[in-house]
């Protein structure tokens, strides 16, 4: 049973818009939430995390929203680059659990249209 | 600079031929983990290592063993390849970040194994 679902496969957003990615999970042990980024033929690098003592965290064009009572959370970019074509991955862990355990979703594929 | 590096990008290997995939790391990080992602799925840990402590996950087939000689190496190996185990395989690590473990990973480009 997939704890941590990103029920989007895809998502086709303008150049300057925002992309809003979003993600579930079903564990409420889940303490610290991260979103990987994904190039074709890349491993996934880091974009940006949040811990559950926040509820929102930003950095730069980029900001996660953590919603602890809907076990939701978001990723805006803003505002949208074709250089953004990417799949995004959310992950989850619990903090200073099992060696830092990641469980991923499925990702989301972004495409920014110019 | 500091990285996560991958060999080979690419491998085939014949249905039930061993082969081994290598990964090293300049970050001198504490653990490295395998990740099996297949097509369209969200990658999937089969174990880790925390310094010289092998931590297998409960699911991971036994077909799957892994090796980590030293702080920079790590081989993810394959005993007896089945089709399902074609897939993209990557390698991660993590250190500490103060007194804590640094959830965040550092990831590899990946190891795409096919199975002929």
């Amino acid at each position: 049973d997939q704890q941590v679902k990103q029920n989007s496969p895809s998502l086709s957003v303008q150049e300057g818009r925002i992309s809003i990615l979003n993600c579930d999970y079903t564990n409420s042990m889940f303490d610290y939430f991260l979103w990987y980024k994904k190039y074709p033929a890349e491993g996934p690098t880091f974009l940006i995390s949040i811990s559950s003592i926040k509820d929102k965290n930003e950095d730069g064009r980029f900001t996660v929203f953590l919603n602890k009572s809907a076990k939701h959370l978001s990723l805006h970019i803003v505002p949208s680059q074709p250089g953004d074509s990417a799949v995004y991955f959310c992950a989850a862990s619990v903090y200073g659990g099992s060696q830092g355990n990641l469980i991923f979703g499925k990702g989301t594929k972004l495409s920014v249209k110019p | 600079d500091a990285m996560v590096i991958q060999n080979p990008r690419y491998q085939v290997t014949q249905f039930g031929k061993p082969v081994t995939l290598s990964c090293s790391q300049t970050l001198n990080h504490n653990v490295m983990y395998w990740y099996q992602q297949k097509s369209s799925q969200a990658p999937k840990l089969l174990f880790h290592y925390y310094d010289k402590d092998f931590n297998n996950e409960a699911d991971t087939p036994d077909n799957f063993q892994s090796r980590r000689p030293n702080t920079s190496f790590c081989f993810l190996d394959i005993r007896s390849p089945g089709l399902g185990d074609a897939a993209m395989y990557l390698c991660a690590t993590s250190g500490h970040l103060r007194d804590r473990l640094d959830h965040e990973q550092f990831f590899g480009p990946g190891t795409r194994l096919t199975v002929l």
